[in-house]
């Protein structure tokens, strides 16, 4: 099983700033997913095969990485971006796995 | 516009059954992979199950193994997840999402609560 961890598990940002989310794989992965999920709602998909975004993303929002590091970088933070960021890899075997979650509060 | 609509959840006691449906619109259902992913309560997300679109590969979480089956119907399409024997730790919040390509989730449904207690 392909372990997947994300850091920070919290982190807060002002309006403007930069912030990056890191996925590590415990094994070498093709590609990562992103989905963000608001408070109360259902996940949606983000960035898809590492570096696209998904239908209605802000291109403030970047995805970047390979082999075992992933990345979700949001260039300019604003207050919409409150939620929890979740990677997921899909290697050929199952099972599929998600990261913990980075929860992104705005200050 | 692609809809996915769970229902089927309640309260179950431990030990019991419970049969979980999802009715998709907007898309030919009968050419996409279909998945069930849970979160519990303040957790984060874990896969449950797949299947293809001709039900032809089915994969499972361990935690569910033997105990749960999933299932699809393209003429009514419904997916389906039969959950047996049942845990406290089943307790969640269930989703069922489209297969996009890549493995990656690319529509959910708004989810459905199965509480597992006696």
């Amino acid at each position: 099983e392909t372990v997947l961890t994300q850091s920070p598990t919290t982190t807060a940002a002002s309006p403007g700033e930069k912030v990056t989310i890191t996925c590590r794989a415990s094994s070498s992965v093709s590609y990562m997913h992103w989905y963000q999920q608001k408070s109360g709602a259902s996940p949606k998909l983000w960035i898809y095969d590492t570096s696209k975004l998904a239908s209605g993303v802000p291109n403030r929002f970047s995805g970047s990485g390979s082999g075992t590091s992933y990345s979700l970088i949001i260039s300019s933070i604003e207050s919409e971006d409150a939620a929890t960021y979740y990677c997921q890899q899909k290697s050929s075997d199952p099972p599929i796995t998600f990261g913990s979650g980075t929860k992104l509060e705005i200050k | 516009e692609v809809q996915l609509v769970e229902s089927g959840g309640g309260l179950v006691q431990p030990g019991r059954s419970l049969k979980l449906s999802c009715l998709a619109s907007g898309f030919t259902f009968s050419n996409y992979g279909m998945n069930w992913i849970r979160q519990a309560p303040g957790k984060g997300l874990e896969w449950v199950a797949s299947i293809s679109s001709s039900s032809s590969y089915i994969y499972y979480a361990d935690t569910v193994k033997g105990r749960f089956t999933i299932s699809r119907d393209n003429a009514k399409n419904t997916l389906y997840l039969q959950m047996t024997s049942l845990r406290s730790e089943d307790t969640a919040l269930y989703y069922c999402a489209r297969y996009g390509h890549g493995g990656r989730f690319d529509y959910w449904g708004q989810g459905v609560m199965v509480t597992v207690s006696s």
